[in-house]
């Protein structure tokens, strides 16, 4: 089983709409979550930390299911410029600060 | 702001040629990481090193080898590439221990193709 799975995608949506993205992680001994966001060509960016209490930045909301082990972010309002690969990546505490990163999910807003 | 440089955006080799990729970080991190990425498969980690002179292997490290002499300094090599190693390549950093533990920068990436 592998270590963080995301659905590939894509997803489109239009404009202004809300749309959530799942991560499921298989070892519930990970520790710290995180949401990467790639554009086309560009490498992996940090998009937000992922808390045990969730958290949000702006129209980005994250969420940590432990007893589930997923990850979840949810996009409110998007914009054009919300269009990217979004990679979610766990921790396990042994293993010297390495990422296991999903494969991402393609989302494209259209207008 | 933490800067992770790769030395080469855009690479073309032959089949059986030597290969450094080198990467350097600005901000005294502690982990270096080395990934490929390809369509549909996703990030997958190389090899990383997490102080001079220590590396260990990641998911898929053969074929490949690194080189950390320096702190600031992480090299790849492709002692004789392969069409199959043709793929971007993503050199990262990490402080850890410490404030933002985990939180990897990236480098903005090598595509070396392999002929």
């Amino acid at each position: 089983r592998k270590e963080v799975e995301q659905d590939p995608g894509p997803f489109n949506v239009p404009e202004g709409a809300t749309v959530a993205f799942n991560c499921t992680y298989s070892n519930s001994a990970s520790q710290s979550f995180f949401w990467y966001r790639q554009d086309c060509r560009k490498e992996p960016k940090l998009l937000m930390s992922v808390y045990s209490s969730g958290n949000e930045d702006g129209r980005f909301t994250a969420q940590l299911n432990r007893a589930s082990q997923y990850i979840s972010l949810l996009i409110r309002d998007s914009k054009l410029s919300d269009s990217a690969t979004y990679l979610c990546a766990v921790t396990r505490g042994s293993t010297l600060g390495r990422l296991y990163f999903g494969r991402g999910t393609q989302l494209t807003v259209w207008p | 702001d933490v800067k992770v440089t790769q030395s080469s955006r855009y690479l073309v080799k032959r089949t059986g040629e030597k290969v450094f990729l080198e990467c350097v970080q600005d901000m005294d991190h502690e982990n270096m990481f080395w990934y490929r990425q390809d369509p549909g498969l996703g990030l997958r980690l190389i090899y990383f090193s997490y102080d001079v002179k220590m590396k260990e292997k990641g998911d898929i490290p053969e074929g490949y080898s690194v080189s950390r002499e320096k702190k600031e300094r992480f090299s790849l090599i492709l002692e004789s590439a392969s069409t199959n190693q043709t793929s971007m390549y993503l050199c990262a950093s990490s402080l850890y221990p410490g404030s933002g533990a985990n939180v990897l920068t990236f480098g903005a990436g090598s595509r070396l193709t392999v002929l």
